[in-house]
């Protein structure tokens, strides 16, 4: 069965430090796609991030970069120079085409809270 | 970016009545939609895939009859908590499945709280 692990229930930093919220994963199928969302206090979910399972290429956007390594399952999230603004629970997600709709529907970790602190 | 929105944004009703969440792709069409819900301070589980013109189909666990699905458009869908208790109570978030877009993503809704009173 898809599973996503966050371990880090809750990170706290100090403004300026690199962070690194990790994620691991485990599926049975060969092609799947992984995501990573922004959830700030509002609620509302701000993609991030979606690689394929083929693309094992490091991405850097910003300050934001991702690190996949398929060779131990994990998919994991690095902001360097934090800023109090970066403060949320971050998800990261599976998509499980295994699902009851057969479409998708992402399976996602329970979440690391994020605390940046001036 | 593809902007989805859920209307309205908090719920409040009594125990018994039912309640119905829109959520909407505004500048895309999605054939595909998901609706999860969140518990405080839990992650989201998916509930339901909503697919435009058929039936949803449903995660293990979730009433089919309790949550009702329709996607009647390629642009809305609509879950309705029936006869909503205060276990119903939860962050109710959709998402749309872009597939005309070249990373072919799900686009969430900003959410809705509903408090069962």
């Amino acid at each position: 069965a898809q599973k996503v692990t966050q371990a880090q229930t809750e990170i706290s930093v100090v403004e300026k430090e690199d962070v690194t919220l990790d994620c691991v994963y485990e599926t049975r199928d060969t092609t799947y796609y992984l995501f990573w969302y922004k959830q700030p206090p509002s609620g509302e979910l701000v993609f991030l991030i979606r690689r394929n399972s083929f693309d094992e290429q490091n991405e850097i956007s910003g300050r934001y970069s991702w690190n996949f390594q398929k060779s131990t399952s994990s998919f994991n999230f690095t902001i360097t120079a934090s800023q109090v603004v970066d403060s949320a629970v971050y998800f990261c997600a599976l998509s499980d085409p295994y699902s009851g709709g057969g479409a998708d529907g992402l399976t996602f970790g329970k979440g690391t809270h994020l605390i940046i602190q001036p | 970016g593809a902007v989805v929105s859920q209307h309205p944004s908090r719920v409040i009703c009594k125990s018994g009545t039912s309640v119905k969440i829109e959520c909407r792709s505004l500048d895309f069409q999605a054939t595909t939609m998901f609706w999860y819900r969140q518990f405080p301070k839990q992650s989201l589980m998916l509930m339901a895939t909503s697919n435009e013109g058929s039936k949803a189909t449903y995660e293990q666990g979730v009433e089919k009859d309790k949550f009702l699905i329709n996607h009647a458009s390629l642009t809305l869908s609509t879950l309705t908590v029936t006869s909503a208790h205060p276990e119903d109570s939860s962050f109710y978030i959709c998402s749309a499945r872009d597939m005309t877009s070249s990373t072919d993503t799900q686009y969430f809704g900003p959410g809705t709280r509903l408090t069962v009173l």
